[in-house]
């Protein structure tokens, strides 16, 4: 059954070093959504893109993350350099995001926990 | 401020009993209320969704309600069972003609047999 896919399920690294997280959307949706998870801020979105394009991320620290969608199978988000504070579970969604009820449930991925040292 | 509140101590129930879960909402005016699960090392799942101008909506043993003058849906659980053991997860959508969600913190529910 379609879903979404992350890569990797677990990343340590030490900080300062980049890490690159991936997300295939199930086909067919055009919306996807970088979420983050701690426990301190709960489930946090990050960015999202609809057919490819960044609508919004406003809650994404520009200086150090960046979100691209090269093509419509595969999301990535960067962090560079890593810090300790981004340590947390990132989740990818995605959904058909036309607007109206059927398209605003969301689909996520398993998540991505990253510790950075 | 706009915030999203969902109390924060796990619920804990018996089970056969009916689970309420509450979310509260400050400065929004959503166009839609959706609830998800979410088990331990895994993603949140979709639950229910309902609008703006619904008060009430159903599926199985879950029951949602949403009333816009309280600013308040509550989330509703009937003959629970252990397997509904889980953090439950509110979000509203800030306008309609974008996918966004807000999310609330989350309630853990624990069902006991």
């Amino acid at each position: 059954d379609a879903r979404v896919t992350q890569t990797p399920r677990d990343k340590v690294t030490e900080m300062g070093q980049e890490v690159t997280m991936r997300c295939q959307p199930i086909l067919g949706h055009n919306t996807v959504f970088w979420y983050r998870q701690t426990m301190m801020q709960g489930l946090e979105l990050l960015a999202y893109f609809r057919n490819r394009a960044p609508l919004d991320d406003s809650g994404m620290p520009k200086d150090r993350f960046s979100a691209e969608m090269p093509d419509a199978t595969l999301a990535t988000l960067k962090i560079q350099p890593s810090e300790p504070r981004d340590s947390a579970v990132y989740f990818c969604a995605s959904g058909l995001g036309q607007g109206g009820p059927l398209s605003n449930e969301q689909f996520f991925g398993p998540g991505t926990r990253l510790t950075v040292l | 401020s706009q915030k999203i509140e969902q109390n924060s101590e796990a619920l804990n129930i018996q089970e056969g009993k009916t689970a309420t879960l509450t979310c509260n909402y400050t400065n929004y005016s959503p166009a839609y209320l959706q609830w998800y699960r979410q088990d331990p090392g895994r993603g949140p799942v979709f639950l229910l969704l309902i609008r703006e101008n619904e008060k009430e909506k159903r599926k199985e043993r879950l029951k949602v309600t949403f009333d816009t003058t309280l600013k308040q849906s509550l989330f509703h659980i009937t003959a629970s069972q252990p397997a509904d053991s889980a953090t439950y997860l509110c979000a509203l959508t800030p306008s309609s003609n974008t996918g966004k969600l807000i999310f609330g913190q989350g309630t853990t529910l624990q069902v006991k047999p």
